[in-house]
């Protein structure tokens, strides 16, 4: 599965739209990309995945870029309790391991 | 969104029990169980992956005759930690995998396990 790399925190404003990037340059063709949240002591909560084209569901929208080597998670309306260790994971498939990162750390303040 | 247990949340034993934690997944069959452990402030790292009727594969490090997973079905997986020893204390997740409209891995709530 291709390495991500997600900066290890970020701040949000409460109401705000989060951006959380993740750079995934080595991503192959077959390969998806997964958002996961982990709220502390929790287990890792499914938030959206896609392939190529942009997605988006209740939860969040998932933008890829055109050559698959980078996207954005975006929240669009943070709330605190969106405080939370967010991973980005790129694997072909679900059904196979998925190799959890650092993740960034969002703190959403009021 | 599909829904997995785990049982127990939490437990504590002494050195040289062995725990038993279960995970169910309740909405969905899961081909496909798989056991991850966290340490404080590290990630998620896979132990095992369990299909069911079939012996678990074992992630490099990971013991096997120490940490027995059994996958009797598909809502139901086990870990028994043998032997269990302070290092063995962790936070322990599964997870359950399902193909169809949204083909991702649903994570139970975790199980603490502290040994003393």
């Amino acid at each position: 599965d291709a390495k991500t790399t997600q900066p290890p925190s970020m701040d949000c404003a409460e109401g705000r739209a989060a951006n959380l990037p993740c750079n995934h340059s080595t991503i192959s063709g077959n390969e998806y990309v997964y958002w996961y949240r982990q709220i502390h002591s929790q287990g890792p909560q499914y938030i959206i995945h896609g392939l190529k084209n942009n997605e988006t569901n209740e939860m969040a929208s998932l933008i890829i870029t055109e050559d698959r080597k980078s996207s954005t998670l975006i929240l669009p309306h943070a709330t605190l309790r969106d405080t939370a260790v967010y991973y980005c994971i790129v694997s072909n498939n679900a059904g196979n391991m998925l190799t959890f990162g650092g993740g960034t750390r969002l703190m959403v303040k009021p | 969104g599909a829904v997995v247990s785990q049982h127990p949340s939490w437990v504590i034993c002494k050195s040289g029990t062995s725990v038993k934690i279960e995970c169910r997944s309740l909405d969905f069959q899961a081909t496909t169980m798989f056991w991850y452990r966290q340490f404080p402030k590290q990630s998620l790292m896979l132990m095992a992956t369990s299909n069911e009727g079939s012996k678990a594969t074992y992630e490099q490090g990971v013991e096997k005759d120490k940490f027995l997973i059994n996958h009797a079905s598909l809502t139901l997986s086990t870990l028994t930690v043998t032997s269990a020893h302070p290092e063995d204390s962790s936070f322990y997740i599964c997870s359950g995998w399902t193909s169809g409209k949204a083909d991702t891995q649903y994570f139970g709530p975790g199980t603490r396990l502290t040994v003393l």
